[in-house]
């Protein structure tokens, strides 16, 4: 167990829909980030937030937001869905700087 | 962005067997990460490697840095079913990791 908690684990929608992930990072990590993962193109950095301010951005769609709360979980907002954005999202969380990411096991989006 | 390319993409062996897994880049990094990745979970790390030339064992898996710190690579000695899953390598720069594309390993009993 990562200590990283994402949900919803599934989540079943249809094109032009918007849908919230939310992540809870591990105890004491203040640093969240966001991937995307496609069967054929690995792990996309989106983006990622560090004690509740943006620190950067990746290739994450106009259409996608993102925050950090005071509390420090996060949630990614996906809107204006299309087919293309089915895939697993990940949220992983550090201490910061260089220590390693601990993820969370994915929400599945899948889009219809 | 910075690319790293890992080869193969796809890898299924018989038990028993040898494989290596490269990570490649163009860019330098300041330490490197493996990561594996099973089906339903997120990916989890297996080491870090900081120092270029470092070499660092974990049990029956080797993971070397290139000396100039571009490159890396996964050594599996007798591969065991339970070492299948998806491997990952991370180039870290500044507070970024920048994911490699990934190698699908499956081990055959």
């Amino acid at each position: 167990d990562s200590g990283v908690t994402q949900t919803p684990k599934h989540l079943i929608t249809a094109t032009g829909q918007r849908v919230t992930l939310r992540c809870s990072p591990r105890s004491g990590d203040l640093s969240v980030y966001w991937y995307q993962q496609s069967l054929d193109q690995g792990l996309q950095f989106l983006i990622q937030y560090y004690n509740g301010e943006e620190r950067a951005k990746g290739n994450i769609l106009e259409r996608f937001s993102a925050q950090q709360f005071p509390d420090l979980h996060s949630e990614l907002n996906l809107s204006s869905l299309e087919l293309g954005d089915s895939a697993l999202y990940f949220c992983a969380s550090s201490v910061g700087g260089r220590s390693p990411l601990h993820f969370g096991n994915g929400t599945r989006l899948t889009v219809t | 962005t910075q690319l790293l390319e890992q080869s193969p993409q796809f890898l299924s062996i018989q038990e028993g067997e040898n494989l290596t897994v490269y990570c490649n880049s163009s860019s330098v990094f300041s330490s490197l990460q493996w990561y594996r990745q099973e089906p339903g979970e997120g990916p989890v790390l297996l080491v870090t490697v900081v120092t270029g030339g470092e070499v660092k064992k974990l049990k029956r898996l080797t993971f070397q840095f290139g000396d100039a710190r571009k490159d890396s690579s996964l050594h599996i000695t007798a591969a065991q079913p339970g070492d299948t899953g998806l491997y990952l390598c991370a180039g870290v720069s500044g507070n970024q990791f920048y994911f490699g594309t990934g190698t699908s390993l499956t081990v055959i009993p």
